[in-house]
């Protein structure tokens, strides 16, 4: 069964670095999306994006963060500056077009531990 | 803003007993309603929506517009449902909508 992947599973960056976040959606999906999940608390959404740009963004998600799909299958997302907050899991989504499938599920990729030092 | 409660956050019960776990929901609109499941090392899946009415592995949550929640209810635990739950919502039935998560409860099913 098509699942969606991540990578690093962890990165340790230094705080103000730049990191890029991976995530290979399933293939036949159209939507895209990135969450994150700092330790103790729930899963938020940062940034849904569809047709080759944001759809909807979070408060979080300010310039520092940057998302892309430069070559039809990564989807990547880039924090420019990391600073200690950004220490958190992330995880990646996608989604298919439910007005064809009937449904509306998001499909999660396994995430990534962000260490910001 | 739309937000999801589950007010517990660990439940732990004995094999075969009952389980319910709480979800309250704030919108005004008709949003959907989903849990979904995270096993121990393992991604977060979706376990079931609101608008299929189905019952998997078991577990089956209704929703009550009245009381605004979506309880998730099985009437015999089991040691593999022992997981991190969580209940999320969506604004809008189509694709392409961001999904609100509560604080997620852990069930302990023990032996």
């Amino acid at each position: 069964e098509p699942e969606v992947t991540q990578t690093p599973s962890h990165q340790v960056t230094q705080m103000g670095q730049e990191v890029i976040l991976r995530c290979v959606p399933i293939s036949n999906h159209l939507y895209f999306y990135w969450y994150r999940q700092i330790l103790g608390q729930k899963v938020e959404f940062l940034v849904s994006f569809y047709n080759n740009e944001i759809s909807e963004k979070s408060e979080i998600f300010d310039d520092q963060f940057s998302v892309e799909r430069p070559d039809g299958s990564n989807f990547t997302l880039k924090i420019r500056s990391t600073k200690l907050e950004d220490s958190a899991m992330y995880f990646c989504a996608s989604s298919d077009d439910s007005r064809l499938a009937g449904r509306n599920e998001q499909f999660f990729g396994p995430g990534t531990r962000l260490t910001v030092l | 803003a739309q937000r999801v409660t589950q007010p517990e956050k660990l439940l732990s019960v004995f094999k075969g007993a009952p389980v319910e776990l709480k979800c309250n929901y704030s919108y005004s609109g008709s949003p959907e309603l989903f849990w979904y499941v995270q096993y121990s090392r393992q991604r977060l899946q979706l376990l079931l929506r609101h608008i299929s009415r189905e019952s998997i592995k078991g577990f089956t949550a209704d929703l009550n517009k009245g009381e605004t929640s979506f309880h998730l209810k099985k009437p015999f635990a089991q040691e593999e449902d022992s997981a991190m739950y969580y209940c999320a919502l969506t604004l809008r039935t189509g694709a392409n909508s961001k999904l609100t998560f509560g604080k997620g409860i852990t069930l302990s099913v023990r032996p």
